[in-house]
């Protein structure tokens, strides 16, 4: 699987948007593009995945750049609840029983 | 949405004893689960894939005879840390997935906190 590059931390202040970039220049055409979250003391939670099209859910907002070398996760109004640590994974299948490799990740802390 | 769930939440044991981490897909079969374990202010490595019926598979650099697997039914897999130590003392987190879906994400527990002293 494709090795992501994350800025070790980020802040933003609450009710902003928060942008979180992710790195993955390496990146094949099919392999996807998956955002998980961790809350301090807890198991990762799944926040949302792609290809190639941007996508949006409940959560959050994913862009893909054209050439799938880089995305962006955004939290479009942040909560203190989205102070967490949050891993960009580049995975070769789309079928959910295939392990993870988790790097560094972004650690975002929310700012009253 | 899918459940996984751990058990114990916390654990705290005496150096030389076992302790056995439970983990549950509550409302669906997992044929595959994995077996991560986390330091503090470190990420998730992974240890082990669990696979119903069959023997575990070992990241390099596990012990598979001191973090024992056994995945007996599709809903349940267990590890077992053998003649822990202090240096055991760790968060342990175990995931699934429904098997052969398209399209879908790993269900994470809870973790569980290991402390051995």
């Amino acid at each position: 699987d494709a090795k992501t590059t994350q800025p070790t931390s980020m802040d933003c202040a609450e009710g902003r948007a928060a942008n979180l970039p992710c790195n993955h220049s390496t990146i094949s055409g099919n392999e996807y593009v998956y955002w998980y979250r961790q809350i301090h003391s807890q198991g990762p939670q799944y926040i949302i995945h792609g290809l190639k099209n941007n996508e949006t859910n409940e959560m959050a907002s994913l862009i893909i750049t054209e050439d799938r070398k880089s995305s962006t996760l955004i939290l479009p109004h942040a909560t203190l609840r989205d102070t967490a640590v949050y891993y960009c994974i580049v995975r070769l299948t789309n079928f959910g029983n295939e392990k993870l490799t988790f790097g560094t990740g972004t650690r975002l802390t929310i700012i009253p | 949405g899918a459940v996984v769930s751990q058990h114990p939440s916390w654990v705290i044991c005496k150096s030389g004893t076992s302790v056995k981490i439970e983990c549950r897909s509550l409302d669906f079969q997992a044929t595959t689960m994995f077996w991560y374990r986390q330091f503090p202010k470190q990420s998730l490595m992974l240890m082990a894939t669990s696979n119903e019926g069959s023997k575990a598979t070992y990241e390099q650099g596990v012990e598979k005879d001191k973090f024992l697997i056994n995945h007996a039914s599709l809903t349940l897999s267990t590890l077992t840390v053998t003649s822990a130590h202090p240096e055991d003392s760790s968060f342990y987190i175990c995931s699934a997935s429904a098997p052969g879906t398209v399209n879908t994400e790993a269900f994470f527990g809870q973790g569980t906190r290991l402390t051995v002293v």
